[in-house]
């Protein structure tokens, strides 16, 4: 069964920094790009970030750039999102998903989510 | 800031038909295929239809998509208590570096 898991996520001040995380099972990360996309409360879903498989490229969404960024450890199955100098309007659930490598670049595979509040 | 627009809202009674649309430009939906996730409350996105018309192993077949020109719609057929749900399309945009996602529809079963 494939699985992916986040965590890191807690309450941080504004200027403060997490790392967050997502170990995957049933499949290998060495064949997948890997993504992170956030929902703010009772808003809609924000792509953040994507990192390919051999970790050459990676893309930020305009919001995050200079301050998040995107990492994997294929050989640990996991991938990671730094984020430094949050701010209250990054508050938000993060998951990470799975690329499908197919028409439309479809994101196949969720993890449940970790909740990132940044607040005072 | 979605740059795909979807309708707030879509009701309709168990059995019926509900459609949702999805509105995009020439540099997202007009150029690249589109991608459906159900949201049910409190759980991550699912994919139900991608490449804009292509069901996913697993997704009852009451789901379908298309696309035409800058606009995409997904159907939902046979309306069942468990469709209730937030549903988003997503595209990718020539401008950017990744997928962007729609508004988001809020399905109500009455």
């Amino acid at each position: 069964e494939m699985q992916l898991v986040e965590s890191g996520g807690g309450l941080v001040k504004p200027g403060g920094s997490l790392r967050l995380s997502c170990v995957v099972s049933g499949f290998s990360l060495n064949y997948f790009t890997m993504n992170w996309v956030r929902q703010a409360p009772g808003k809609g879903l924000e792509w953040v970030a994507s990192i390919n498989t051999g970790s050459t490229y990676m893309y930020y969404g305009d919001s995050v750039k200079g301050r998040f960024t995107i990492s994997r450890d294929n050989a640990k199955n996991s991938f990671y999102l730094q984020m430094n100098s949050l701010r209250a309007e990054d508050t938000a659930v993060y998951y990470c998903a799975r690329e499908f490598p197919g028409p439309g670049l479809p994101f196949d595979f969720w993890g449940q989510g970790t909740l990132v509040a940044v607040s005072s | 800031q979605s740059v795909l627009t979807q309708p707030p809202s879509a009701s309709a009674t168990p059995g019926q038909r509900v459609t949702i649309s999805c509105s995009g430009s020439t540099s997202n939906i007009g150029t690249n295929t589109v991608n459906w996730y159900q949201q049910l409350p409190g759980t991550a996105p699912k994919l139900v239809i991608y490449s804009n018309d292509q069901r996913p192993s697993g997704v009852p077949d009451r789901f379908s998509g298309s696309k035409s020109g800058t606009s995409a719609s997904l159907a939902i057929s046979g309306l069942q208590s468990e469709d209730e749900a937030d549903y988003y399309c997503a595209a990718r945009d020539v401008s950017l570096d990744g997928p962007v996602f729609g508004t988001g529809t809020k399905v109500t079963v009455l």
